[in-house]
């Protein structure tokens, strides 16, 4: 089974720091899809990236970049000098490969709290 | 562009009432949607998935019952309301066309049963 791990429940920083948001995941499967989403507190859930398993390559978009390793079964993200905006629940999520609807596994989520 | 409506935002119902909560996609056509529940303090779980009109798949046995009446509308139903039916209520669609697919979400439906 498809599972789903952030042991960070919560972090609190202060702004400008860096953070990284560590997920762990497991799966049998060899081809599937992982994600980050952002929930501010409106509730609504935002999608930041999806990265697909054969693309191990680091992502960078802004002040954002993601830390894919295989070999870990990780897919962390950090926030480099965060800001008040940043704070909000962060969720990754997992998913398989295949046709029709693909069901997204979450992690329990981490809480981020940035303080001016 | 493509949007997605949730409805009513918040809903404060009695224990054993109906509930019907509805989501619709703009902007796009033979999307896959899903509904996914918050917990308070926890994270998402997804309860039904559907790939078309009146085709419904559910994850969990629960209390809840889900429909798609139209291409871009799906709906959230119970007979007969629980306590444990309080939480966040995410309604997400995603293209449709196979492959890997990412969701979107609504901005969801607050519930709580008293």
């Amino acid at each position: 089974a498809q599972k789903v791990t952030q042991a960070q429940t919560e972090i609190s920083v202060v702004e400008k720091e860096d953070v990284t948001l560590d997920c762990v995941y497991e799966t049998r499967d060899t081809t599937y899809y992982l994600f980050w989403y952002k929930q501010p507190p409106s509730g609504e859930l935002v999608f930041l990236i999806r990265r697909n398993s054969f693309d191990e390559q680091n992502e960078i978009s802004g002040r954002y970049s993601w830390n894919f390793q295989k070999s870990t079964s990780s897919f962390n993200f950090t926030i480099t000098a965060s800001q008040v905006v940043d704070s909000a629940v962060y969720f990754c999520a997992l998913s398989e490969a295949g046709r029709g609807a693909q069901k997204l596994v979450f992690g329990q989520g981490t809480r981020l709290t940035i303080n001016p | 562009s493509q949007t997605i409506h949730q409805w009513p935002a918040t809903l404060v119902q009695p224990v054993g009432s109906p509930l019907s909560l509805e989501c619709t996609v703009e902007g796009t056509s033979n999307p896959n949607l899903y509904w996914y529940r918050q917990a308070a303090g926890r994270g998402l779980q997804l309860l039904f998935y559907s790939v078309g009109i009146g085709q419904i798949s559910s994850e969990v046995p629960q209390n809840l019952s889900a429909s798609r009446p139209q291409d871009r509308q799906f709906i959230l139903s119970s007979k007969k309301l629980l306590l444990s039916d309080s939480g966040f209520y995410l309604c997400a669609w995603s293209f449709g066309r196979g492959g890997v697919e990412t969701q979107y979400f609504g901005p969801g439906t607050r519930l709580l049963v008293l």
